[in-house]
C-alpha cells in the first residue's frame, strides 16, 4: 500500500457525461500528479498540483480539469466523455515540488478504471 | 520535451536467468530515473530509482545503471523468478520539467518456470 488513495475504483458511464475522480495523497506529500494509462498510449502525464496550485500541464484535454483543495486532496474532472477516454487514471504524490532544484519519488495510488460506453 | 524509449517491448526468460531492459532519454536536463513494476490492473510500484550523480545502484536481485553521456539507463534483474513476471516501465524526470515523469512504453516480462 503506497498510502495514496483513489476513489472510485471503477466507474462506468456513457458518452457525453461528466465524472469526478478523487485522490488523497500520502500524509505529508504536497504534490499530486495525474496520469492516464490507456492500452495504446501507455502512461501519460496529465497535470500536477503543488499545495493547491497548478504547477505543470501535460497532454490534458480541454474537456478535463483538475484542482487541489486546502486539505491537499485532488479531483480530476472529465466532461463530455468520449469512448476514447476509457482508461486507467492514476494519481501519484510526492513530497517536494517543482522548482526546488531536485526531483523526488512519486508513489502511485491504485487507480480509477473509467469505462465510457 | 522529454522522450523516453524502452526496449524490448516483450521479454521472455527462463526462471533463474537474467533480464535486461534498456531505456534512452532525450533531455539532458533529466536527472531522476525510476523504474516501476506494474501487474495487470494494478498501480505502478517503484522498484528502484537512480539519480544522475550515481552510475549504478543495486537492491538485492535488481540493479540499475545510468550512462549520462549516452543518455541511457538499464534495469537488470538477476535470478529471475515467476513473480517477476509483470510490465516494467522506465521513466525520466527533472526539476526543470516540473518533476513530471515521462514514461517509456513498457516491457512485458514473462518468466517461464
Amino acid at each position: 500500500d503506497s498510502g495514496v488513495t483513489q476513489t472510485p475504483k471503477h466507474l462506468i458511464t456513457a458518452t457525453g457525461q461528466r465524472v469526478t475522480l478523487r485522490c488523497s495523497p500520502r500524509s505529508g506529500d504536497l504534490s499530486v500528479y495525474w496520469y492516464q494509462q490507456s492500452l495504446d498510449q501507455g502512461l501519460q502525464f496529465l497535470i500536477q498540483y503543488y499545495n493547491g496550485e497548478e504547477r505543470a500541464k501535460g497532454n490534458i484535454l480541454e474537456r478535463f480539469s483538475a484542482q487541489q483543495f486546502p486539505d491537499l486532496h485532488s479531483e480530476l474532472n472529465l466532461s463530455s466523455l468520449e469512448l476514447g477516454d476509457s482508461a486507467l487514471y492514476f494519481c501519484a504524490s510526492s513530497v517536494l515540488s517543482w522548482g526546488l532544484g531536485s526531483t523526488d519519488t512519486q508513489y502511485f495510488g491504485p487507480g480509477t478504471r473509467l469505462t465510457v460506453l | 520535451g522529454e522522450n523516453v524509449e524502452q526496449h524490448p517491448s516483450t521479454l521472455s526468460v527462463q526462471e533463474g536467468d537474467s533480464a535486461v531492459i534498456k531505456c534512452t532519454y532525450s533531455d539532458s536536463a533529466s536527472n531522476y530515473f525510476p523504474w516501476y513494476k506494474q501487474e495487470l490492473g494494478k498501480r505502478p510500484q517503484l522498484i528502484i530509482d537512480i539519480r544522475s550523480n550515481v552510475g549504478e545502484k543495486k537492491d538485492q536481485r535488481i540493479a540499475v545503471t545510468l550512462n549520462k553521456t549516452a543518455k541511457h539507463f538499464s534495469l537488470h534483474i538477476t535470478e529471475t523468478q515467476p513473480e517477476d513476471s509483470a510490465v516494467y516501465f522506465c521513466a525520466a524526470s527533472g526539476a526543470a520539467a516540473g518533476n513530471k515523469l515521462t514514461f517509456g512504453g513498457g516491457t512485458r516480462v514473462l518468466v517461464k518456470p
